[in-house]
């Protein structure tokens, strides 16, 4: 079975600093198939990525993904208020046929 | 637009059934551009992919899961529903409906706003 490990489990930065999220799986997994969600407190995930680089409808250029084989990025170039949140890489494909990671979460420094 | 309503009852005691269903406003369940699917959270922790129905009617289970988990389809009533049973206290989460979107390369685009549901002696 894949597994997706998310580092770092918690990333401290202030508003306007750039954020590096890490997805590593534990086999290849094609990048058509990767996908970003953001969820906050109290809410359902939100889908803000697929096909690793691929921005959902209405997210900001200021969020961005890359990678393959095992290894994918997502980036937030300046932190608005509103990035603050718990961020989940999921894959389609390998079994488990959708998987997500364990998740990190963006705090205010 | 597609929006998805979780429903179904928060308490449920350990070895019985847990019953969810969703219902689907904007489009069709019998859609061959969608999979219907089920997600849930643990407090305090990540998301865990239960199981996926195609309009077909072929589903897809986490195999971590799938000797207890049924999924279907009731097209007269725009509604998939997720059976999970013997449920223990470690099945206590909030359940997310969710619609993965062939078109977005399989990720998940449209969800619900999720139910909780106990497990509780």
């Amino acid at each position: 079975e894949i597994v997706l490990t998310q580092s770092p489990g918690t990333l401290s930065l202030s508003p306007g600093e750039r954020a590096t999220l890490s997805c590593r799986a534990s086999q290849s997994v094609s990048s058509t198939y990767l996908a970003w969600y953001q969820q906050k407190p109290g809410q359902a995930p939100r889908l803000l990525l697929y096909g690793a680089s691929s921005r959902a409808t209405g997210i900001p250029d200021r969020i961005s993904g890359s990678g393959s084989g095992t290894d994918f990025t997502l980036i937030i170039s300046r932190l608005e208020p509103e990035d603050f949140a718990v961020y989940y890489c999921q894959q389609y494909g390998s079994s488990p046929l959708w998987t997500f990671g364990q998740g990190t979460k963006v705090e205010i420094k | 637009q597609l929006q998805l309503q979780e429903s179904g009852p928060g308490l449920v005691k350990p070895s019985e059934t847990l019953s969810l269903t969703c219902t689907v406003s904007g489009g069709s369940i019998s859609s061959s551009s969608y999979y219907w699917g089920w997600i849930r959270q643990p407090p305090g922790k990540g998301l865990e992919w239960i199981g996926s129905i195609y309009y077909s009617g072929s589903t897809y289970y986490n195999p971590s899961l799938k000797s207890r988990v049924t999924i279907s389809v009731d097209t007269s009533k725009n509604q998939f529903s997720l059976k999970l049973s013997s449920v223990t206290a470690a099945d206590t989460a909030v359940y997310y409906c969710a619609i993965p979107n062939i078109a977005a390369n399989y990720a998940m685009d449209v969800w619900g706003q999720g139910t909780t549901v106990t497990v509780y002696s």
